[in-house]
């Protein structure tokens, strides 16, 4: 089986960073991916590792530790509309049609 | 435009009585799969299928019926619904392979069963 650790909440102001956690424990394991979603919408795909190490794509970034079996999703000058839900999910790496997502930490961005 | 589309995108129904939520892409992808998102809870999945005639129970299965009779469709059906199958639900597909990691979703479908 699968599951995936994350906060239910996280807070931060305008311009500023933020760091939301994920661990996870898989049988096996293909990947990290990070999906955000406002309000009910159809949730979006922001970034996915494989391999240990950071990967950026323009104010986000994700981080993963496979060794520790964790990672993050670090945001960067924030702004209003990051406001939003965001879920760690995992693929099941012996059963690739299986993915198991976490139960998603609620961003609040402040002015 | 790449699109996954879902219908309806409402829908209240009574307890017992069959339906059916389309799923349709167009991005000719082999993988399908469909989730069941309650407050506070992420994405759980209910069925997935890796190709034409090719599906598979996910977590959450009890209730639900699933077919894939061609690429584009992934509809589910449910036979008797009851007031705890009330839920958003999204469609979503993905590329084949491993490297394929990005899923596309729909707008979601918020079914009430009363």
């Amino acid at each position: 089986g699968q599951s995936l650790e994350q906060p239910s909440e996280v807070t931060a102001v305008e311009g500023a960073i933020v760091q939301i956690n994920c661990t996870y424990q898989t049988s096996g394991f293909y990947g990290l991916s990070w999906y955000q979603q406002h309000d009910g919408g159809a949730p979006t795909f922001l970034s996915y590792n494989a391999l240990d190490g950071l990967e950026e794509t323009g104010r986000f970034s994700s981080f993963l530790s496979r060794s520790d079996s964790y990672g993050y999703l670090l945001l960067q000058e924030l702004q209003m509309k990051d406001s939003a839900s965001y879920f760690c999910a995992v693929r099941d790496m012996l059963n690739a049609g299986k993915s198991t997502f976490g139960d998603g930490t609620t961003l609040t961005v402040k002015p | 435009e790449a699109q996954v589309t879902q219908n309806p995108r409402y829908l209240i129904t009574v307890t017992g009585k069959k339906l059916t939520v389309t799923c349709s892409q167009n991005m000719n992808h082999e993988y399908m799969s469909w989730y069941r998102q309650d407050p506070g809870l992420g994405l759980r999945q209910i069925y997935y299928s890796m190709n034409v005639e090719v599906t598979d129970k996910g977590d959450v299965p009890e209730g639900y019926k699933v077919s894939r009779k061609e690429k584009r469709n992934f509809p589910l059906i449910l036979e008797s619904p009851s007031p705890n199958q009330t839920s958003l639900y999204f469609c979503a597909s993905r590329g084949p392979g491993t490297k394929n990691t990005e899923a596309f979703f729909g707008q979601g479908t918020r079914l009430t069963v009363v």
